[in-house]
């Protein structure tokens, strides 16, 4: 079983600057994904970034990205330049060999203008 | 339709009552996937279809509980005698495989309140 922590309920930051936000996950699987998600108030889920496992780069999107260390199994988002729509709950998640993803409990991110 | 559709956005029921909440995926998506999220929490996975082959169920939370979906597209989530804790936004996603790197798109959910 694959469990994600988001040890982070609620972070602000103001518009433009940058902000982390946490995540750590456990599996005992080697072949794994990662993927950090937005919601925004619509409730739809959006796709802001995903990891490979077995790849060592970071992945990057933009201004979104990642610091992926598999060591310490931490996968942590990084947001540059921080504009008003960034403004939702992330949720980070993990899936393995169970198609289903596993989500973390999330971090409400308020940018101040 | 261009994204995933959810039916009906939001649902108010009296306790003891059955619902039925509708998923349209994204045409051509084998996968499609029900997650359960309470108010201020994360996303709990219910249940998950692939094609043609027997959906896991292990996510569900008791038998009153049930999915189907017809004709691999369509997918109904059903709670029988529904209870307070039932209350939460019902989130449908589908992937266009089930290949573990696979985006999910999902719905705007349906908010269920049971009074």
């Amino acid at each position: 079983a694959q469990t994600v922590t988001q040890s982070q309920p609620e972070m602000s930051v103001q518009e433009a600057e940058t902000v982390t936000l946490s995540c750590t996950y456990d599996t005992s699987e080697s072949d794994y994904y990662l993927f950090w998600y937005k919601q925004p108030p619509s409730r739809q889920m959006i796709l802001v970034i995903r990891q490979e496992a077995y790849k060592q780069q970071n992945a990057t999107e933009n201004r979104f990205s990642v610091n992926f260390q598999k060591a310490a199994k931490s996968f942590s988002l990084k947001i540059s330049d921080s504009q008003l729509g960034d403004a939702a709950m992330y949720f980070c998640a993990s899936r393995g060999s169970a198609r289903q993803l596993t989500f973390g409990s999330g971090t409400q991110l308020t940018v101040l203008p | 339709g261009a994204g995933v559709s959810q039916s009906p956005s939001n649902k108010v029921t009296e306790k003891g009552k059955d619902v039925e909440l509708r998923c349209d995926p994204i045409s051509g998506h084998t996968a499609l996937y029900w997650y359960r999220q309470s108010l201020g929490q994360g996303l709990e996975f219910l249940i998950y279809f692939q094609g043609n082959s027997a959906p896991d169920k292990s996510g569900l939370p008791s038998d009153r509980f049930s999915a189907e979906r017809t004709g691999g597209s369509v997918s109904t989530l059903t709670i029988q005698r529904t209870q307070q804790e039932d209350s939460a936004v019902y989130l449908c996603a589908s992937s266009l495989t089930q290949g573990g790197g696979t985006e999910a798109f999902f719905g705007q959910g349906t908010r269920l309140t049971v009074v």
